[in-house]
């Protein structure tokens, strides 16, 4: 069973500009996730989305968005890059319920300058 | 918010030697997770932990969720070098859906 792919696996932008990662979950996983991790801050909650709607979402600002298919691929977009926002953006899916534990990708490393 | 300690940060150990780590939090948790991370990949689940009390084991790792439900363990008994990496708590709340708190990570180092 192929794990969790993230596409693309490293990126290289400028301030400014946007950027969209892609996420493709487990199949037959319904709920996915999003996670930002730096050196400073670790892993942090950025959102989480199930049948297309976003069900939780992070302290992160508005520039951070996310959307999810009727397949349960997910994107996560950010707009105007801040140098901020390198970091390493983790995308993970599960099963919906209990006992239904979060698998990972092995994310997608942007670098903004 | 819900914080995690995560103790030690690091360790450095020789091979065959056990290994011991805690998380601890200031709320209770229905879940608790460990994940290990390896430099330019993305963690993996190592056990998964859900209810208070209960003890689990995966090879040489066992993990405990703590009766208080405020804190876990794991162990890796007889260290190898391929135990190194980055191990990471998290804890899942009953109202948080997937949403994970994670620890600081300890950086563990197996010398051969």
């Amino acid at each position: 069973k192929a794990g969790v792919t993230q596409t693309p696996r490293y990126l290289i932008k400028t301030r400014g500009q946007q950027v969209t990662l892609s996420c493709s979950p487990i199949s037959g996983h319904r709920s996915v996730s999003w996670y930002q991790q730096t050196p400073g801050q670790g892993l942090q909650f950025l959102f989480e989305y199930f049948s297309e709607t976003q069900r939780n979402k992070g302290n992160f600002p508005g520039r951070f968005s996310g959307r999810q298919f009727s397949n349960s691929r997910s994107e996560m977009n950010v707009s105007t890059l801040e140098l901020g926002d390198s970091a390493l953006y983790l995308c993970a899916s599960s099963l919906v319920g209990r006992n239904s534990p979060l698998h990972f990708g092995n994310g997608t490393r942007l670098t903004v300058t | 918010g819900q914080q995690l300690n995560q103790s030690p940060q690091s360790m450095f150990i020789q091979e065959g030697e056990d290994v011991s780590m805690n998380c601890t939090s200031s709320s209770i948790f229905n879940t608790w997770l460990w994940y290990k991370q390896d430099p330019g990949e993305g963690p993996v689940l190592l056990i998964a932990l859900y209810k208070a009390g209960e003890l689990t084991s995966n090879g040489r790792l066992t993990a405990q969720f703590g009766i208080t439900r405020k804190d876990s363990f794991l162990n890796i008994s007889a260290s190898i070098p391929s135990d190194v990496g980055i191990y990471f708590c998290a804890g899942q709340g009953e109202t948080s859906g997937s949403r994970l708190t994670f620890g600081e990570g300890t950086q563990l180092t197996v010398n051969p």
